[in-house]
């Protein structure tokens, strides 16, 4: 079975500062990897995924992920932080063993940007 | 583009009441799939259908049932509702495919039972 960690369930920052969330994942097969954000009282926004081919991803938001297979690790970064960053992140595997769509999420990363 | 609507937004049960809960996918999307987010638990995989047929299920009591229509609507069903199902649900569409395609969120159904 597939599994996602997240190091981490509360990181703050100061605006301006880099922002590291770290995701290492568990996987007997190549991997799909995510990375979600929500806001308050809304649903899932994809930030970036991985897939195949270059393992340096670009994704909204100035957000990036870099897919590292030695270390089992797809961390997201983003240099400078914003405000409107403060949000939970979820990383994520996707199951293709099975199958279809199934997604697994790791517990999430509060991200508090301060001023 | 209309996204994912889940209806409805918030829902107030009791104990041993059934509730149905419905997702419209983005027109064009024939997957959709399920999840369950509680703070405890965190987002946990209820099922995905496609084409009308469950493909994919998690590890939930049978309670829990989905279904989907022809036009690839789906409504998920949880009976004899427990205080552990308070909870947001969510629903995501994706594109018909064999393998992954990117699945778009609704804003959830925040269910409450009391």
């Amino acid at each position: 079975a597939q599994s996602v960690t997240q190091l981490g369930s509360h990181v703050s920052v100061s605006e301006g500062a880099l922002v590291l969330l770290r995701c290492n994942y568990s996987s007997s097969v190549p991997p799909y990897l995510f990375w979600y954000v929500q806001y308050p009282n809304q649903g899932l926004q994809l930030l970036l995924k991985y897939t195949t081919g270059a393992t340096l991803v670009k994704g909204i938001n100035g957000f990036e992920a870099e897919f590292k297979k030695s270390e089992t690790s797809f961390h997201l970064t983003k240099p400078s932080a914003h405000m409107s960053d403060a949000a939970e992140y979820f990383c994520a595997v996707s199951d293709l063993a099975g199958g279809g769509n199934k997604l697994t999420f790791g517990t999430g990363t509060q991200l508090k940007v301060e001023l | 583009k209309a996204g994912v609507t889940q209806t409805p937004r918030y829902l107030i049960k009791t104990r041993g009441q059934q509730v149905t809960l419905s997702c419209s996918p983005i027109s064009g999307h024939r997957s959709v799939s399920w999840y369950q987010q509680t703070p405890g638990q965190g987002l946990q995989f209820l099922f995905e259908y496609f084409s009308e047929t469950q493909r994919n299920k998690g590890n939930f009591p049978g309670r829990f049932s989905g279904r989907q229509f022809s036009n690839s609507r789906s409504e998920m069903n949880v009976s004899t509702l427990e205080l552990g199902d308070s909870a947001l649900y969510l629903c995501a569409s994706s594109l018909p495919g064999q393998f992954y395609n990117e699945q778009f969120f609704g804003p959830g159904t925040r269910l409450t039972v009391l």
